[in-house]
């Protein structure tokens, strides 16, 4: 079966602060594809980041990164010297090239960024 | 300016009733989904398109209906059979998912649309 969970339902922290929301992904495959994406209060979601099942390498954008862990089936964002206009909510999401590119979502965490 | 849109951005309707959420896209995209997002919830797949004229079911297909005519358009009807309409509808796309591309999943990123937000009064 395919999951993602996102344990964390909500999260509040005090500009500046750095923060880690966590994704933990379940699935048999060996070549798979993991995401993240941001929902403003707008309601569209903003794609930020893509990662294939075989390139471990962790990735760093500005204030975002992003630690992926095979070994313990995670995807983990960090925001770091986090800002107001970063309160949104985050999805994690699996896909595979079999199903049509299916997204499996988590459901989501929300982050309040508190001036 | 390239991308996805989908209209209204508010939609009432009123039980019984069955209401069809436009969605169009001007990427190229072979590719078109439909979502539904509850609160406190992540997206659930209704249905997806990867070619016009072909869709598949998703995970809550049952209520509404679809149909994949042009490239760019892929509309979703909720019918009256839909027991809990009142939900947020996001649309999106995406490129294609074959060749070597696809397989470093270049091009399997969805884009999505600004959403509809609709209401059973």
């Amino acid at each position: 079966a395919q999951k993602v969970t996102q344990a964390q339902t909500e999260i509040s922290v005090v500009e500046k602060e750095d923060v880690t929301l966590d994704c933990v992904y379940e699935t048999r495959d060996t070549t798979y594809y993991l995401f993240w994406y941001k929902q403003p209060p707008s309601g569209e979601l903003v794609f930020l980041i893509r990662r294939n099942s075989f390139d471990e390498q962790n990735e760093i954008s500005g204030r975002y990164s992003w630690n992926f862990q095979k070994s313990t089936s995670s995807f983990n964002f960090t925001i770091t010297a986090s800002q107001v206009v970063d309160s949104a909510v985050y999805f994690c999401a699996l896909s595979f090239l079999y199903t049509g590119n299916q997204f499996y979502f988590g459901t989501g965490t929300s982050l309040t960024v508190i001036p | 300016d390239g991308g996805i849109t989908q209209s209204p951005k508010y939609l009432f309707r009123k039980e019984g009733q069955n209401v069809t959420l436009s969605c169009e896209q001007n990427l190229n995209h072979d590719a078109m989904y439909w979502y539904r997002q509850d609160p406190g919830q992540g997206l659930r797949l209704i249905y997806y398109s990867q070619i016009v004229n072909d869709f598949q079911k998703g995970d809550i297909a049952e209520g509404y209906s679809v149909s994949r005519e042009k490239k760019e358009s892929f509309p979703l009807t909720v019918t009256s059979a839909q027991k809990n309409p009142t939900a947020f509808y996001l649309c999106a796309s995406s490129p294609g998912t074959g060749g070597v591309a696809g397989r470093t999943g270049k091009y399997n990123e969805q884009f999505f649309g600004p959403g509809t937000r609709l209401t059973v009064l």
